[in-house]
């Protein structure tokens, strides 16, 4: 069946530095890939996402890049500030006959140490 | 505009007792979809509905489970007979009513499920 894979699972960096989230999927169909970001407690949050006739976005600190012929694409976060500690997910969107279903990477949790 | 919502935030059952779980999807959205997360771990697709339909339901266990989303109200996300595996956080999520080749969906804040 579809599944999507991220890593890392858990990374730790310095407030300033930059993090990279990796994602891969195995539909092809998959053409719309959202990235969440979950506080302790609280519901995941759309941050950014991208389409697949895009292969890169950028909003503020944030970015994300896509690789269709590889199928993976990644969330990179610059200037990292202790308020984006969180779990970030990514997931692939595809499209059925039925309407479309997303599945979820199994998140990274992260760390910025001040 | 609201958000997704959901009731209750918490929930503790008893085993053997039922549990129900509402989501009203954001003004507007007719898509709604419902993810188990377990602590740890991310989000598992449980089942995908519209309006009077369930669309797909590949996630969602065979026995105990049920899920609609009815003409009028929320949708129920509905588990008979709670067992202690039970216990997770229950999303909600919803999207627009047209969509092209992809669409964001919304969460809401989740319902915390306790079996007892």
């Amino acid at each position: 069946g579809e599944n999507v894979e991220q890593h890392p699972s858990t990374l730790s960096v310095q407030e300033g530095d930059s993090a990279v989230i990796k994602c891969t999927y195995s539909d092809s169909a998959s053409n719309y890939f959202p990235w969440y970001k979950q506080e302790l407690g609280k519901g995941p949050q759309l941050i950014i996402d991208i389409r697949s006739n895009v292969g890169e976005k950028k909003d503020q600190r944030i970015a994300v890049t896509l690789n269709k012929t590889a199928k993976h694409f990644s969330l990179h976060i610059t200037e990292t500030q202790p308020e984006d500690s969180a779990v970030y997910f990514c997931a692939a969107t595809t499209i059925n006959t039925g309407g479309f279903k997303t599945i979820f990477g199994a998140g990274t949790r992260l760390f910025v140490k001040a | 505009n609201a958000g997704v919502m959901q009731n209750p935030r918490h929930l503790v059952r008893r085993r053997g007792q039922e549990a129900r779980l509402r989501c009203s999807p954001m003004k507007g959205h007719s898509h709604v979809y419902w993810y188990r997360q377990l602590p740890e771990e991310g989000l598992k697709f449980m089942v995908y509905l519209q309006k009077e339909n369930i669309i797909d339901e590949s996630g969602m266990p065979k026995e105990r489970f049920s899920a609609e989303f009815p003409k009028e109200g929320p949708s129920i996300l509905r588990i008979q007979q709670v067992v202690r595996g039970d216990s997770a956080a229950y999303f909600c999520a919803s999207s627009p009513d047209h969509f092209d080749r992809g669409t964001e969906a919304f969460f809401g804040q989740g319902t915390r499920l306790t079996v007892v």
